[in-house]
């Protein structure tokens, strides 16, 4: 039982590329998150899903894109990348919205 | 709109000495309270929560919280921290009721630094 992993650990982007951040979790778990972390600043909701098939915005989703298409898996798209794309990035999933979330060890992305 | 806001950025304790980490909140209905932990280098866990019931709540390593409604505020404590304390702590917060989506809104964190 692997929990949320995350692929890949680093990454440098220059500006205008583009790149998918990947997210797998292996407990079944319906809702997937998706954060960014800036120093000083806490954890951002990005995206999230409540299924398959399902995904709403969260407090900063513009310049990203995502989708449900398993259960398992929720992938991260940045098109444009932009230097204020910079941070960290964590998934996390939660059996349900009222259950604790469980997150994955993130992914640095650095845009220069 | 709900907020958290972690009052310290960074605090610095000697090793067995005790800490308290400050969480206060902003949320016009009722919110569910949580503390993350976050090692260096690793994504966040779990170190307790307030559901309902007993105000006061404890870790399986020591921490405790006390939610207190009229002050509005989740602060953390533990009465003797360890080296292996060292890390970063948020707060979080869930309202009641929104919509079952699970959606939690953070903290800045704050640092616990742990001296010897």
């Amino acid at each position: 039982n692997a929990g949320v992993t995350q692929t890949p650990k680093f990454r440098i982007l220059k500006i205008g590329q583009s790149m998918t951040l990947q997210c797998t979790q292996d407990m079944n778990h319906n809702y997937m998150y998706w954060y960014r972390q800036d120093p000083g600043m806490g954890l951002k909701l990005i995206y999230y899903s409540v299924g398959a098939g399902i995904t709403d915005k969260g407090e900063v989703p513009n310049g990203y894109n995502v989708s449900r298409s398993t259960t398992e898996d929720f992938p991260l798209r940045l098109e444009l990348a932009a230097p204020s794309q910079t941070s960290v990035y964590f998934c996390a999933s939660s059996p349900r919205g009222l259950r604790e979330q469980y997150f994955g060890p993130g992914t640095r992305l650095t845009v220069t | 709109a709900q907020s958290v806001t972690q009052l310290d950025s960074q605090v610095p304790v000697f090793e067995e000495a005790p800490v308290e980490l400050r969480c206060n909140y902003s949320s016009s209905v009722s919110v569910y309270l949580f503390w993350y932990v976050q090692y260096p280098n690793q994504g966040l866990q779990l170190l307790l929560k307030y559901l309902s019931g007993s105000t006061l709540v404890e870790s399986i390593n020591g921490f405790e919280a006390e939610f207190n409604k009229s002050q509005t505020s989740f602060h953390l404590r533990k009465p003797s921290v360890h080296i292996s304390d060292t890390a970063e702590y948020f707060c979080a917060l869930r309202v009641h009721g929104s919509g079952n989506t699970g959606k939690l809104i953070f903290g800045q964190g704050t640092t616990l630094q742990v001296k010897p």
